[in-house]
């Protein structure tokens, strides 16, 4: 799977939008890219995940490039339960387990 | 819709004694079946995978085994705990399909003293 870039930390402000960013710059072409996050002391949600077009679903948007070597996650007006640690994963799909880095901690301030 | 139960949901056990921990998933068939560790401060990692009823696959050698006896249930187990063995347990489910998007549990606490 290739290897994914994320800042450590972000703050944003409630109500305002969430915007995560992660750099894939050696994905492949059968990779897609998704996103999950944790909040303390509970298992990971998956958020979203997509092979080369946006998404969007209830919970987010996934924005990825034309090269999809970076994509972003928004998370249209966060609250204060979006603080959590969020996790961007390149893979191709399969049986095979999930790799996940150390992810974006997210910070919501009221 | 799909429902993933993991218990206990915390554990403290001494050094040297035996663990078993259970998964179930409800509303699916065949899933495939995942059991992850995230040990304190640390990322997840892949312990172990079953794609069928008796089928797994072992990710990282350790005194910690899997099985599988019924299709939606997995158990992880261990005949001897070690320190090391402390963290916190996931397990997560997939349909086999060309995303295998992955479904995680709350997570068992597990602490060894």
């Amino acid at each position: 799977d290739a290897k994914t870039t994320q800042p450590t930390s972000m703050d944003c402000a409630e109500g305002r939008a969430a915007n995560l960013p992660c750099n894939h710059s050696t994905i492949s072409g059968n990779e897609y890219v998704y996103w999950y996050r944790q909040i303390h002391s509970q298992g990971p949600q998956y958020i979203i995940h997509g092979l080369k077009n946006n998404e969007t679903n209830e919970m987010a948007s996934l924005i990825i490039t034309e090269d999809r070597k970076s994509s972003t996650l928004i998370l249209p007006h966060a609250t204060l339960r979006d603080t959590a640690v969020y996790y961007c994963i390149v893979r191709v799909g399969g049986a095979d387990g999930l790799t996940f880095g150390k992810g974006t901690h997210l910070i919501i301030q009221p | 819709s799909q429902t993933i139960h993991q218990w206990p949901a915390t554990l403290v056990q001494p050094v040297g004694s035996p663990l078993s921990l259970e998964c179930t998933v409800e509303g699916t068939s065949n899933p495939n079946l995942y059991w992850y560790r995230q040990a304190a401060g640390r990322g997840l990692q892949l312990l172990f995978y079953s794609v069928g009823i008796g089928q797994i696959s072992s990710e990282v050698p350790q005194n910690l085994s899997a099985s599988r006896p019924q299709d939606r249930q997995f158990i992880l187990s261990s005949k001897k705990l070690l320190l090391s063995d402390s963290g916190f347990y996931l397990c997560a489910w997939s349909l086999a399909s060309s995303t295998d998007t992955q479904y995680f549990g709350p997570g068992t606490r597990l602490t060894v003293l």
